[in-house]
């Protein structure tokens, strides 16, 4: 089974500096997706970012960026440039992909990190 | 562009009562989730969905029934609720060729 740890319950930062976050998993799978979630105080999921575990290259989505690192299962989230609407908790997720073969593909969410943005 | 539809927002039910949380997608994903998340944790599944016609078991599926009949509806049942399943609820959906899973705005449920 898989596993994600987020090892930070709470952080915060000042407006305009860069944070970042971290999740560490646990699997045995080669072939898997990794995500970031926030969710605002309304509760909604939004999707911050996505990583292909078969791709090298670290993803990035403009002021959102990760630090993947296969081999040591981490996979860091970076804000920079803080702004007050990233204020929210964050989730790291983990999933195989449906064709895999397997059933065991639905998302394992870690339990979050509450990011608090300071003006 | 509705995506993924869950009704209603908030609930308050009596223990022993039951209810039916709605979920519906438009984007004809194959696949459909229900997650609860409580407070200060991450979300976990209770039941999912492959299509139509086959469900099955996640992580916490004690309390609940799902059906999927259509490819766009995946109801959440709660027989005799408790208090341990106060919670938000989210459905979400997917599909093979899309990574990421679309979330519903979540269902705020109490039970006293």
């Amino acid at each position: 089974a898989q596993t994600v740890t987020q090892s930070q319950p709470e952080m915060s930062v000042q407006e305009a500096e860069t944070v970042t976050l971290s999740c560490t998993y646990d699997t045995s799978e080669n072939n898997y997706y990794l995500f970031w979630y926030k969710q605002p105080p309304s509760r909604q999921m939004i999707l911050v970012i996505r990583q292909e575990a078969y791709k090298q290259q670290n993803a990035t989505e403009n002021r959102f960026s990760v630090n993947f690192q296969k081999a040591a299962k981490s996979f860091s989230l970076k804000i920079s440039d803080s702004q007050l609407g990233d204020t929210a908790m964050y989730f790291c997720a983990f999933k195989i992909p449906e064709n895999s073969g397997g059933s065991n593909y639905k998302l394992t969410f870690g339990k979050g990190t509450l990011l608090t943005v300071n003006p | 562009n509705a995506g993924v539809t869950q009704t209603p927002k908030f609930r308050i039910l009596k223990i022993g009562q039951s209810m039916t949380l709605q979920c519906t997608q438009d984007m004809n994903h194959n696949y459909m989730y229900w997650y609860r998340q409580d407070p200060g944790m991450g979300l976990k599944l209770i039941y999912y969905s492959v299509g139509a016609g086959i469900t099955d078991k996640g992580e916490v599926p004690n309390g609940y029934n799902v059906s999927r009949s259509t490819t766009e509806d995946f109801p959440l049942r709660l027989e005799l609720a408790a208090p341990s399943q106060t919670s938000v609820y989210f459905c979400a959906s997917s599909s093979v060729g899309r990574t990421e899973a679309f979330f519903g705005q979540g269902t705020r449920l109490t039970v006293v």
